[in-house]
């Protein structure tokens, strides 16, 4: 069973839209994340959960609204999509606390291509 | 921002070579981790280094946290095909919010 799901792995859109990415971990893991890969592949961080909690926000434009129905799923939702929104968006998870909080599992990723 | 300096960004090698890469930074790093990715797919963790001087091996990769906690490095001994890939370095800061920083990545290239 993957770890850390999510869905959906391709994504068309076109600009203005509204879309969901979803992602759900099976870990027992207290934390999620959205980190943003572009096309130079460059990994940064959007936003961490704790437990439902938000923990980071990192300046990302608040089109983008992290959802958190539990500790084991964490959404993605983009307002008004831009083309420079074109990316691959990967959900993740860590265990919380201890030392081995950072140690982050990967999703598969999902492929945004805004047109 | 904080950002990891990981070189080289590209290597292109013959099969049976070993390959060795490394990230530097000019801040310091509580744990050191290293990932690969292939195309299409999320990273995946080789490697998670979480003391200074502390050496690890997984298979034919050996990674080492360095004992001034900036830098890190990664070794592949006698490559397979299946060894291409991008490997990524990322650490979190010892002072600092809970997130890893990563590196720019190394694109591995393998000639059979």
């Amino acid at each position: 069973d993957t770890a850390v799901s999510q869905t959906p792995k391709y994504l068309v859109t076109q600009m203005g839209n509204d879309k969901s990415i979803k992602c759900e971990q099976n870990l027992g893991h207290d934390t999620m994340y959205w980190y943003k890969q572009d096309s130079k592949k460059f990994l940064k961080i959007m936003f961490s959960y704790n437990n439902k909690e938000l923990i980071i926000n990192e300046t990302v434009p608040n089109r983008f609204s992290p959802k958190s129905p539990d500790k084991a799923h964490l959404n993605l939702h983009i307002n008004s999509l831009e083309l420079g929104d074109s990316a691959v968006y990967f959900c993740a998870s860590s265990p919380l606390g201890g030392p081995r909080w950072d140690t982050i599992y990967f999703g598969e990723g999902s492929w945004l291509t805004v047109v | 921002g904080q950002q990891l300096n990981q070189s080289p960004q590209s290597m292109f090698i013959q099969e049976g070579e070993d390959v060795s890469m490394n990230c530097t930074s000019s801040s310091i790093f509580n744990t050191w981790l290293w990932y690969k990715q292939d195309p299409g797919e999320g990273p995946v963790l080789l490697i998670a280094l979480y003391k200074a001087g502390e050496l690890t091996s997984n298979g034919r990769l050996t990674a080492q946290f360095g004992i001034t906690r900036k830098d890190s490095f990664l070794n592949i001994s006698a490559s397979i095909p299946s060894d291409v890939g991008i490997y990524f370095c990322a650490g979190s800061l010892i002072q600092g919010a809970q997130k890893l920083v990563f590196g720019q990545g190394t694109r591995l290239t393998i000639n059979p």
